[in-house]
């Protein structure tokens, strides 16, 4: 059964910095791409990053990009996003997904989230 | 970035009831659009892939129709777990795109 566990969110002034981690299990990890995904409180979902499958690329939403660095130790089977230069903007519930493939960008499972507060 | 419209913001019917939902693209997207359903405090549950493809376990009720840029969720019959709020995303693109989201409600 496939398992996405994050970890890592809670309160943070404006520039401040926070490192979200999501542990996966029930799957080969290292096969398959590996996203975050957002949702502002009462809002809809924003795709912010994604760790591909096949060449180890990634890719960023623009509002995250130089901000944010995503990576994964795939011998953990673990997926991490870096935030730094945090802003209110970014108050959100982060959602780790598993891509449908290595490079589908479908996100077939999700976890249930951690969230991530930027307030002083 | 591309842009989906999803319409109707808001859709009131009743179990046993026909929903089609709408998803349309500012650009084309192929055939690269998938459907997702979110309950309130739960994760987003991937419905339809690559606008037509069922997701494994996903009921027959849900079908998905469309390409280029305009695309058609539909629920036969809906049933009182299906009441939820429906995303459509692009992956024909970078970055990869969400609409604003339909919820469907009784």
């Amino acid at each position: 059964e496939v398992e996405l566990l994050e970890s890592g969110g809670g309160l943070v002034q404006p520039g401040g910095s926070l490192r979200l981690s999501c542990a996966a299990s029930g799957f080969t990890f290292s096969s398959y791409a590996m996203s975050w995904v957002r949702q502002a409180p009462g809002k809809g979902l924003q795709w912010v990053s994604i760790f591909t499958g096949s060449d180890d690329g990634a890719f960023y939403a623009d509002s995250v990009k130089g901000r944010f660095t995503i990576s994964r130790d795939n011998s953990q089977n673990t997926l991490y996003l870096q935030m730094n230069s945090l802003r209110a903007e970014d108050t959100a519930l982060y959602y780790c997904a598993k891509d449908r493939c290595s490079n589908c960008n479908t996100f077939d499972y999700w976890g249930q989230g951690t969230l991530v507060t930027v307030s002083s | 970035e591309i842009v989906l419209t999803q319409s109707p913001a808001t859709l009131s019917l009743s179990p046993g009831e026909r929903a089609t939902l709408s998803c349309r693209a500012s650009q084309s997207v192929g055939s690269y659009l998938d459907w997702y359903q979110q309950k309130p405090g739960q994760a987003p549950r991937l419905l339809i892939y690559d606008a037509s493809n069922r997701a494994t376990g996903i009921p027959a009720r849900f079908s998905g129709s469309g390409s280029g840029t305009d695309f058609t969720l539909t629920i036969s019959s809906l049933e009182p777990e299906d009441f939820a709020v429906y995303y459509c995303q692009q992956h024909n693109n970078w970055p990869l795109t969400f609409g604003g989201g339909t919820k469907v409600e009784i």
